[in-house]
């Protein structure tokens, strides 16, 4: 099946400065790759996504970057702000509307120093 | 629209016991996932209903069981609860077929004791 791996397990960067979390996945058929930031309490929230026939997807400070040679996919957070503080998953699949599951990284703590 | 709710919150059950957790998706979604979230495991895959059929399941044991009604409300069920069943479950949303998004609900945080 499928496994996904998922660097760096912590990242405390200053306000303001940028952030970027990394993933690696093992199965070629995979196509969608979403990202999910999860605050202490709450579901994971779906902050972006991209899919197998892009590149790179932006949106406002958050973008996310996929090399499928390589098999792996990158989230950006520029001018980071402390609300951005939260953990951080990645996810891949290969089936529409769940169908496959989503298979998670570990997580990324990510820790915004004022 | 409102996202997708989970009942009940927080759950404390004892070693042995069942227990079934509710799921209402988003209006309109039809197709309902579950995960187990542990801070060993992480995220898990549990299974996925699509139109009141099971799609697909990850690889749990068959104490775990889940349904969806007509309405796609869901519900899971876990059969002769261990220690090791403590979990945040969540419960996903997502419109269909066609579409790959997937969103979360709150989670019911279930403690075996």
């Amino acid at each position: 099946g499928e496994n996904v791996e998922q660097h760096p397990s912590t990242l405390s960067v200053q306000e303001g400065d940028s952030a970027v979390i990394k993933c690696t996945y093992s199965d070629s058929a995979s196509n969608y790759f979403p990202w999910y930031k999860q605050e202490l309490g709450k579901g994971p929230q779906l902050i972006i996504d991209i899919r197998s026939n892009v590149g790179e997807k932006k949106d406002q400070r958050i973008a996310v970057t996929l090399n499928k040679t390589a098999k792996h996919f990158s989230l950006h957070i520029t001018e980071t702000q402390p609300e951005d503080s939260a953990v951080y998953f990645c996810a891949a699949s290969k089936g529409g509307g769940g169908a496959d599951g989503l298979t998670f990284g570990k997580g990324t703590h990510l820790i915004i120093q004022p | 629209k409102a996202g997708v709710t989970q009942t009940p919150r927080y759950l404390i059950k004892t070693r042995g016991q069942q227990v079934t957790l509710s799921c209402s998706p988003i209006s309109g979604h039809r197709s309902v996932s579950w995960y187990q979230q542990t801070p060993g495991q992480g995220l898990q895959f549990l299974f996925e209903y699509f139109s009141e059929t099971q799609r697909n399941k990850g690889n749990f044991p068959g104490r775990f069981s889940g349904r969806q009604f007509s309405n796609s409300r869901s519900e899971m069920n876990v059969s002769t609860l261990e220690l090791g069943d403590s979990a945040l479950y969540l419960c996903a949303s997502s419109p269909g077929l066609a579409e790959y998004e997937q969103y979360f609900g709150p989670g019911t945080r279930l403690t075996v004791t």
